[in-house]
Protein backbone atom coordinates (compact mmCIF):
# COMPACT_ATOMS: atom_id res chain seq x y z
CA UNK A 1 0.00 0.00 0.00
CA UNK A 2 1.13 3.48 -1.50
CA UNK A 3 1.61 6.06 1.84
CA UNK A 4 -0.28 8.57 -0.16
CA UNK A 5 -3.06 7.61 -2.55
CA UNK A 6 -4.25 10.32 -5.58
CA UNK A 7 -6.85 9.28 -8.25
CA UNK A 8 -5.09 9.91 -11.11
CA UNK A 9 -8.28 11.06 -12.77
CA UNK A 10 -8.59 12.29 -15.56
CA UNK A 11 -10.85 15.06 -14.52
CA UNK A 12 -12.20 16.98 -17.37
CA UNK A 13 -14.61 20.25 -16.02
CA UNK A 14 -16.20 23.48 -18.09
CA UNK A 15 -14.84 26.41 -17.36
CA UNK A 16 -16.29 28.22 -14.53
CA UNK A 17 -16.69 24.61 -11.98
CA UNK A 18 -15.86 24.03 -8.96
CA UNK A 19 -13.31 21.08 -8.57
CA UNK A 20 -12.41 19.17 -5.91
CA UNK A 21 -9.07 17.09 -5.78
CA UNK A 22 -8.41 14.68 -2.84
CA UNK A 23 -5.53 12.69 -1.47
CA UNK A 24 -5.90 9.82 1.40
CA UNK A 25 -2.43 8.88 3.41
CA UNK A 26 -1.12 6.06 5.71
CA UNK A 27 1.70 7.95 7.96
CA UNK A 28 -0.13 9.20 10.57
CA UNK A 29 3.51 11.20 11.29
CA UNK A 30 2.87 13.34 8.59
CA UNK A 31 2.57 17.13 9.59
CA UNK A 32 2.52 19.55 6.86
CA UNK A 33 -0.02 18.96 3.59
CA UNK A 34 1.51 20.82 0.30
CA UNK A 35 -0.14 21.22 -3.03
CA UNK A 36 1.40 21.34 -6.61
CA UNK A 37 0.66 22.10 -9.80
CA UNK A 38 2.76 20.87 -12.65
CA UNK A 39 2.18 21.83 -16.41
CA UNK A 40 3.04 20.01 -18.79
CA UNK A 41 7.20 19.43 -19.41
CA UNK A 42 7.88 21.36 -16.51
CA UNK A 43 8.76 20.80 -12.81
CA UNK A 44 5.96 21.22 -9.95
CA UNK A 45 5.11 24.59 -8.69
CA UNK A 46 4.11 24.93 -4.54
CA UNK A 47 0.36 26.56 -5.03
CA UNK A 48 -0.23 26.19 -1.28
CA UNK A 49 0.79 24.11 1.73
CA UNK A 50 -0.82 23.72 5.68
CA UNK A 51 0.06 22.41 8.66
CA UNK A 52 -2.26 19.69 10.39
CA UNK A 53 -5.90 20.24 10.67
CA UNK A 54 -8.08 22.83 8.92
CA UNK A 55 -8.97 24.96 5.61
CA UNK A 56 -6.61 27.70 4.25
CA UNK A 57 -7.50 29.81 1.37
CA UNK A 58 -5.69 31.86 -1.14
CA UNK A 59 -7.53 33.08 -4.19
CA UNK A 60 -9.61 30.93 -5.92
CA UNK A 61 -7.44 27.90 -3.66
CA UNK A 62 -8.51 26.19 -0.61
CA UNK A 63 -6.74 23.41 1.22
CA UNK A 64 -8.54 21.37 3.83
CA UNK A 65 -6.63 18.90 6.22
CA UNK A 66 -8.69 16.17 7.96
CA UNK A 67 -6.03 14.23 10.16
CA UNK A 68 -8.57 11.96 11.63
CA UNK A 69 -9.76 10.99 8.68
CA UNK A 70 -6.05 11.03 6.85
CA UNK A 71 -7.65 13.11 4.08
CA UNK A 72 -7.26 16.20 2.29
CA UNK A 73 -8.65 17.99 -0.37
CA UNK A 74 -8.07 21.08 -2.85
CA UNK A 75 -10.59 23.10 -3.97
CA UNK A 76 -10.49 25.40 -6.88
CA UNK A 77 -12.87 28.26 -7.62
CA UNK A 78 -14.39 29.55 -11.16
CA UNK A 79 -11.90 26.79 -12.77
CA UNK A 80 -10.12 28.16 -15.93
CA UNK A 81 -8.56 26.60 -18.89
CA UNK A 82 -5.10 28.10 -17.34
CA UNK A 83 -5.80 25.43 -14.34
CA UNK A 84 -5.70 22.52 -16.77
CA UNK A 85 -2.18 20.78 -14.91
CA UNK A 86 -1.70 17.58 -13.06
CA UNK A 87 -2.10 18.62 -9.37
CA UNK A 88 0.24 16.79 -7.18
CA UNK A 89 -0.50 16.13 -3.29
CA UNK A 90 2.47 16.15 -1.11
CA UNK A 91 3.25 15.45 2.65
CA UNK A 92 6.26 15.42 5.33
CA UNK A 93 7.11 15.28 8.68
CA UNK A 94 8.79 18.14 10.88
CA UNK A 95 11.76 15.68 11.61
CA UNK A 96 12.57 14.12 8.05
CA UNK A 97 12.02 16.75 5.14
CA UNK A 98 11.89 14.33 2.31
CA UNK A 99 8.38 15.11 0.35
CA UNK A 100 6.14 11.69 0.08
CA UNK A 101 3.80 13.07 -3.43
CA UNK A 102 0.59 11.35 -4.28
CA UNK A 103 0.65 10.04 -8.16
CA UNK A 104 -1.26 13.50 -9.11
CA UNK A 105 -4.41 14.00 -11.00
CA UNK A 106 -4.86 15.45 -14.71
CA UNK A 107 -7.19 18.34 -14.85
CA UNK A 108 -8.47 19.73 -18.01
CA UNK A 109 -11.17 22.83 -17.47
CA UNK A 110 -12.35 23.24 -21.24
CA UNK A 111 -13.47 26.56 -22.23
CA UNK B 1 10.53 31.42 -12.20
CA UNK B 2 11.85 29.51 -9.27
CA UNK B 3 15.66 30.41 -9.54
CA UNK B 4 16.23 26.66 -9.71
CA UNK B 5 17.73 25.53 -13.05
CA UNK B 6 18.67 22.40 -14.00
CA UNK B 7 20.98 21.26 -16.94
CA UNK B 8 20.62 20.11 -19.06
CA UNK B 9 17.00 19.91 -19.78
CA UNK B 10 16.80 16.46 -22.06
CA UNK B 11 19.46 13.58 -22.67
CA UNK B 12 19.67 10.18 -24.10
CA UNK B 13 22.18 7.89 -22.92
CA UNK B 14 22.78 4.17 -23.62
CA UNK B 15 22.57 1.29 -21.18
CA UNK B 16 25.24 0.80 -19.07
CA UNK B 17 26.41 4.58 -19.57
CA UNK B 18 27.30 7.23 -16.43
CA UNK B 19 25.19 10.32 -15.97
CA UNK B 20 25.67 13.37 -14.44
CA UNK B 21 22.59 15.99 -13.80
CA UNK B 22 23.09 19.34 -12.32
CA UNK B 23 21.15 21.93 -10.28
CA UNK B 24 21.65 25.38 -9.50
CA UNK B 25 19.97 26.39 -6.13
CA UNK B 26 17.81 29.33 -5.69
CA UNK B 27 20.01 31.99 -3.63
CA UNK B 28 20.31 31.56 -0.28
CA UNK B 29 18.91 27.57 -0.11
CA UNK B 30 21.08 25.71 1.77
CA UNK B 31 19.21 22.42 1.65
CA UNK B 32 18.91 20.21 -1.77
CA UNK B 33 16.79 17.64 -2.98
CA UNK B 34 16.43 15.13 -5.73
CA UNK B 35 13.41 13.46 -7.05
CA UNK B 36 12.95 10.96 -9.64
CA UNK B 37 9.25 11.50 -11.98
CA UNK B 38 8.64 8.25 -14.28
CA UNK B 39 5.85 9.04 -16.68
CA UNK B 40 1.85 9.10 -15.14
CA UNK B 41 3.53 8.95 -12.11
CA UNK B 42 4.30 11.08 -8.80
CA UNK B 43 7.90 12.58 -7.95
CA UNK B 44 10.05 9.58 -6.16
CA UNK B 45 12.80 10.87 -3.70
CA UNK B 46 16.09 10.30 -4.31
CA UNK B 47 18.19 12.28 -1.38
CA UNK B 48 18.76 15.05 0.45
CA UNK B 49 21.54 17.27 1.04
CA UNK B 50 21.70 19.51 3.61
CA UNK B 51 25.26 22.39 3.74
CA UNK B 52 27.18 19.75 1.25
CA UNK B 53 26.35 16.62 3.70
CA UNK B 54 23.51 13.80 2.46
CA UNK B 55 20.34 14.00 5.03
CA UNK B 56 18.33 11.55 3.77
CA UNK B 57 17.91 9.26 1.16
CA UNK B 58 14.85 7.14 -0.39
CA UNK B 59 14.64 3.98 -1.62
CA UNK B 60 17.50 4.10 -4.32
CA UNK B 61 20.28 1.88 -5.11
CA UNK B 62 23.93 3.21 -4.51
CA UNK B 63 24.79 3.36 -8.17
CA UNK B 64 22.56 6.78 -7.62
CA UNK B 65 24.93 9.48 -5.91
CA UNK B 66 25.36 12.93 -5.49
CA UNK B 67 26.77 15.80 -4.37
CA UNK B 68 26.63 19.64 -3.26
CA UNK B 69 28.86 22.36 -3.29
CA UNK B 70 30.13 25.41 -0.93
CA UNK B 71 27.80 27.28 -3.04
CA UNK B 72 25.28 25.09 -2.54
CA UNK B 73 24.71 24.06 -6.46
CA UNK B 74 24.69 20.21 -6.46
CA UNK B 75 25.27 17.06 -9.16
CA UNK B 76 23.29 13.85 -9.44
CA UNK B 77 25.32 10.89 -10.93
CA UNK B 78 23.77 7.98 -11.68
CA UNK B 79 26.31 4.81 -13.05
CA UNK B 80 25.65 2.00 -15.09
CA UNK B 81 22.06 3.39 -16.03
CA UNK B 82 19.48 0.96 -16.84
CA UNK B 83 16.41 1.55 -19.11
CA UNK B 84 14.09 1.76 -15.75
CA UNK B 85 16.27 4.67 -15.26
CA UNK B 86 14.50 7.00 -18.15
CA UNK B 87 12.40 9.64 -16.16
CA UNK B 88 12.04 13.18 -15.65
CA UNK B 89 14.80 14.07 -12.85
CA UNK B 90 13.56 17.02 -10.47
CA UNK B 91 15.90 19.15 -8.03
CA UNK B 92 14.36 21.22 -4.63
CA UNK B 93 16.03 23.78 -3.28
CA UNK B 94 14.69 25.18 0.21
CA UNK B 95 16.20 27.68 2.42
CA UNK B 96 15.87 25.10 5.51
CA UNK B 97 15.42 21.49 6.20
CA UNK B 98 11.43 21.59 6.55
CA UNK B 99 10.26 21.34 3.03
CA UNK B 100 7.59 23.68 3.18
CA UNK B 101 8.96 26.23 0.47
CA UNK B 102 10.74 23.89 -1.64
CA UNK B 103 11.13 25.16 -4.66
CA UNK B 104 11.54 22.89 -8.04
CA UNK B 105 13.72 22.98 -11.26
CA UNK B 106 12.41 22.75 -14.72
CA UNK B 107 13.90 18.93 -14.59
CA UNK B 108 15.98 17.12 -16.48
CA UNK B 109 14.29 14.42 -19.27
CA UNK B 110 16.96 11.66 -19.04
CA UNK B 111 15.78 8.57 -21.77
CA UNK B 112 18.13 5.94 -21.89
CA UNK B 113 18.05 3.71 -24.93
Amino acid sequence: QKEVEQDPGPLSVPEGAIVSLNCTYSNSAFQYFMWYRQYSRKGPELLMYTYSSGNKEDGRFTAQVDKSSKYISLFIRDSQPSDSATYLCAMFTASYGKLTFGQGTILTVHP
Amino acid sequence: ETGVTQSPTHLIKTRGQQVTLRCSSQSGHNTVSWYQQALGQGPQFIFQYYREEENGRGNFPPRFSGLQFPNYSSELNVNALELDDSALYLCASSPHLENTEAFFGQGTRLTVV
